[in-house]
């Protein structure tokens, strides 16, 4: 069966240190990563995903296809990284069905 | 810069009644979903519909139906409510196949 899990609900850092927001993906086929964010009172926006292999807003995450995970990662974290992100997953013959995690809520003590 | 339109953006039903939440969008995407988000489950598809003309059941389509009027409008019916079907329910676009979605607002839906 097709899964994203999100291990952490929520997640507190310090300003300035490292953040890991863990992924892991269930799915036989080659996988399409993806991670969103939810700043409050905005919609649900793209952050990054793995094919493009790029850092946004300083995020960077990695798909490991040995351990099945794609974990955002950020060196030093900002206040206005607190937000819900997303990971998520696409499927199927053309990749049209998307599969969420539940979340994890990040919150960057200044 | 409208996007991804959903309209109405709250309602509150009483059990049983019937209600069409409306998805527009004007980036000339083909791929269409419904989304509903609880705390604690993240968003959970219910259906999509992934060209004009097709739909497609998604994680948790009990409950509800979906028309794809045009490539602009996915429309999601609930037919008789039930207090369960309490959530926010996201619209969503893409316009490449298995590329990044654009979503709506939401419309926060109550069932009393």
């Amino acid at each position: 069966a097709q899964r994203v899990t999100q291990p952490e609900k929520l997640l507190s850092v310090f300003k300035g240190a490292p953040v890991e927001l863990k992924c892991n993906y269930s799915y036989s086929g080659s996988p399409e990563l993806f991670w969103y964010v939810q700043y409050s009172r905005q919609r649900l926006q793209l952050l990054l995903r793995h094919i493009s292999r790029e850092s946004i807003k300083g995020f960077t995450a990695d798909l490991n296809k040995g351990e099945t995970s794609f974990h955002l990662k950020k060196p030093f974290a900002q206040e206005e990284d607190s937000a819900m992100y997303y990971c998520a997953l696409s499927v199927g013959t053309s990749y049209d069905k998307v599969i969420f995690g539940p979340g994890t809520s990040l919150s960057v003590i200044p | 810069n409208a996007g991804v339109t959903q309209t109405p953006k709250f309602q509150v039903l009483k059990t049983g009644q019937s209600m069409t939440l409306q998805c527009a969008q004007d980036m000339n995407h083909n791929s269409m979903y419904w989304y509903r988000q609880d705390p604690g489950m993240g968003l959970r598809l219910i259906y999509y519909s992934a060209s004009e003309g097709t739909t497609d059941k998604g994680e948790v389509p009990n409950g509800y139906n979906v028309s794809r009027l045009n490539k602009r409008e996915f429309s999601l019916r609930l037919e008789s409510a039930a207090p369960s079907q309490t959530s926010v329910y996201f619209c969503a676009s893409s316009g490449l196949q298995g590329g990044p979605q654009h979503f709506g607002d939401g419309t926060r839906l109550s069932i009393l």
